[in-house]
């Protein structure tokens, strides 16, 4: 597609319910990353994916939390037994990795905007 | 993963020019400074990236000194519309970059 795009745009769920977010991201970009962002705060990194492998989990806050990304292309993230502090926006992001002269812009999604009630 | 430092906040007018600068001393061989902007309820877009002296595209300028240890985010001739938090990264093709906080850049009529 033309840009990176997330659903749900947004999600209401009750503490202790399982939420998955969806990315599709640009095609042909091979790395993936997840990131979220509470309220009035800076991005936090979750996970990183090369193709589909993740070689950097290390951001997921705990292991309620996964992710996987099938055939290169979509990912899902998973929360489990969601909780009050997993509302925020999770945002999504792909890049094209390049060999050489720069270029390693990510491009990010809108985000899912998560609420735990 | 190179550590930056950028102002907190800043506030200007509208049809000034604006800079922000960033410090990253221990910048890396291998990164480009990228610099992001982010509105309220979106996602950040990426504005322009540049390894060293300066790059200039139809959004902004960038300035890198010789030694790399910081850079400028020139924006000129600013507009209400410029108002969002931006963020400086160094970034290569290895590693995650790191959100800092940003710089919120208010714009008054």
């Amino acid at each position: 597609g033309a840009g990176v795009s997330q659903s749900p745009s947004n999600k209401v769920t009750e503490k202790g319910k399982d939420v998955e977010l969806r990315c599709d991201p640009i095609s042909g970009h091979t790395a993936l990353y997840w990131y979220r962002q509470s309220l009035g705060q800076g991005l936090e990194f979750l996970i990183y994916f090369q193709g589909n492998s993740a070689p950097d989990k290390s951001g997921l806050p705990s292991d309620r939390f996964s992710a996987e990304r099938t055939g290169g292309s979509v990912s899902t993230l998973t929360i489990q037994r969601t909780q009050q502090e997993d509302s925020a926006v999770y945002l999504c992001a792909s890049s094209l990795v390049q060999g050489t002269g720069g270029n390693y812009g990510y491009t990010f999604g809108s985000g899912t905007r998560l609420t735990v009630v | 993963l190179a550590k930056t430092t950028q102002p907190i906040s800043m506030d200007s007018y509208e049809g000034q020019e604006v800079n922000i600068t960033c410090s990253h001393n221990n910048i890396a061989t291998n990164d480009y400074i990228t610099w992001y902007q982010q509105f309220p309820s979106q996602g950040p877009r990426f504005i322009i990236q540049g390894y060293k002296t300066k790059v200039t595209n139809e959004v902004a300028s960038l300035f890198i000194p010789a030694d790399r240890k910081s850079s400028t985010l020139s924006l000129p001739r600013v507009s209400l519309s410029d108002t969002a938090v931006y963020y400086c990264l160094p970034m290569n093709r290895d590693d995650k970059i790191i959100f800092g906080k940003g710089t919120r850049l208010h714009i008054l009529p």
